[in-house]
């Protein structure tokens, strides 16, 4: 049982440029979170799916666009990456919208130049 | 929405039982309060919810006065692996894509 899990760990782009980050969780958890967290401050968040063929925006969604073709898979992806992105992203899952406990992936720490 | 707030840092020795309080003036009726904990380059890890009175687990006891203006996480005989960033989360039932982590309090336990 892996939990939540992200790939990469690690990305460099440079400006304009494209990635999409992938996140799986093997918990059968319905809702699904990105999230990015900056130097020394809080997460925010920037989309979230409720289930599987939904996506919603979250606090700071600008930027970026998401998918979730599969229950199981949540796919954050940056059209043309800006200095401004540079963060560490964070997708977490939980089971139910009624449920506080968000369970978090080990991060990928992003660097757009 | 309602904010919380924490004291940026706090100190504490191995051993020792530390408070950390969060305040929340303007928290809703239904809304919970909610405690997670994170390492340096590690996602948060969920530590303890509640509504009001007193709620403990395995890990750390959660404190929420009568008018739940306030709450506060109590770690028992806390070790130099508690060290790491504490966040208070407020948010009501169906509303989770309204969490606000604000920046946490950074406990530095020392041996």
């Amino acid at each position: 049982n892996a939990g939540v899990t992200q790939t990469p760990k690690f990305r460099v782009l440079k400006t304009g440029q494209s990635m999409t980050l992938l996140c799986a969780q093997d918990m059968n958890h319905e809702y699904m979170y990105w999230y990015r967290q900056d130097p020394g401050m809080g997460l925010r968040l920037i989309h979230y799916s409720v289930g599987e063929g939904t996506t919603a925006k979250g606090e700071v969604p600008d930027g970026y666009n998401v998918s979730r073709l599969k229950k199981q898979n949540f796919l954050l992806g940056l059209e043309s990456a800006a200095p401004s992105q540079t963060s560490v992203y964070f997708c977490a899952s939980s089971y139910t919208a009624g449920d506080y406990e968000q369970y978090f992936g080990p991060g990928t720490r992003l660097t757009v130049t | 929405l309602a904010k919380t707030t924490q004291p940026i840092s706090m100190d504490s020795y191995e051993g020792q039982e530390v408070n950390i309080t969060c305040s929340h003036n303007n928290i809703a009726t239904n809304d919970y309060i909610t405690w997670y904990q994170q390492f340096p380059s590690q996602g948060p890890r969920f530590i303890i919810q509640g509504y009001k009175t007193k709620v403990t687990n395995e890990v750390a006891s959660l404190f929420i006065p009568a008018d739940r203006k306030s709450s506060t996480l109590s770690l028992p005989r806390v070790s130099l692996s508690d060290t790491a960033v504490y966040y208070c989360l407020v948010g009501g039932l169906y509303n989770f894509n309204k969490f606000y982590f604000g920046s946490g309090t950074k406990l530095n336990v020392k041996p």
